[in-house]
């Protein structure tokens, strides 16, 4: 199946670390992406990885991958009010992308 | 500059209506994608266009019809909108860059509420 899946919702508190999780399907996706979705508005890329990479860091963001798994994550350090939103993992497919059900950061002050 | 424009934003109509949606991107990609995302915030993919030609069709029913009249331009035709219709729509587009990676950018999205 196609099935990507994340946790449906997570709540830190301002300063934190965040981590969100996704199990993706499909093992001959050559790249695994995290999107943003801030309220009322479409969806921004946060970062992405190369299949054959275990790890990459971005500033405050970064994305674990366990291949064997099919495990990806997203951790945010030093999580903000402003990182509050809605994250979408993503596998790459033959012209589309397979997201997964999303995941709702709340942030609390 | 808007990168992915959708208009209209919000559309509220009533059933067995027939609707469009219109998609613009002037990022000079040559693919181009509507996406459905449902109340629960699940995001499907519905079409992909490339170089105006269909490439995916995701078992959506035949009242959706897609039109891309040039590769900057991917319309939504809708017949007979029912209740299960309403959701947020959102057009996409991307150029491949570099073997295998491309990353989509999204347009602010319509909600189409059906009545």
């Amino acid at each position: 199946g196609e099935d990507v899946e994340q946790s449906l919702f997570l709540s830190v508190r301002e300063g934190d670390s965040s981590v969100i999780n996704c199990t993706y399907t499909d093992s001959s996706s050559t790249y695994l992406y995290w999107y943003k979705q801030e309220p009322g508005a479409g969806l921004q890329l946060l970062t992405y990885i190369f299949s054959n990479m275990d790890m990459k860091q971005d500033q405050r963001l970064t994305v674990l991958l366990n291949k064997k798994d099919k495990h990806l994550s997203l951790r945010i350090a030093d999580t903000q009010t402003g990182d509050s939103a809605i994250y979408f993992c993503a596998e790459q497919g033959t012209y589309k992308y397979i997201f997964g059900t999303g995941t709702r950061l709340k942030v609390l002050a | 500059d808007t990168a992915v424009s959708q208009t209209p934003k919000y559309l509220v109509t009533q059933m067995g209506n027939d609707k469009s949606i219109k998609c613009e991107q002037n990022l000079g990609h040559d693919t181009m994608y509507w996406y459905k995302q449902d109340s629960k915030k699940f995001l499907k993919i519905m079409f992909s266009y490339n170089n105006k030609e269909l490439i995916i069709n995701e078992t959506v029913p035949n009242r959706f019809s897609p039109k891309s009249p040039d590769k900057a331009h991917l319309n939504l035709h809708i017949n007979s909108l029912e209740l299960g219709d309403s959701a947020v729509y959102f057009c996409a587009s991307s150029q491949e860059r570099q073997a295998s990676f491309y990353e989509q950018y999204f347009g602010p999205g319509t909600r189409l509420t059906v009545t």
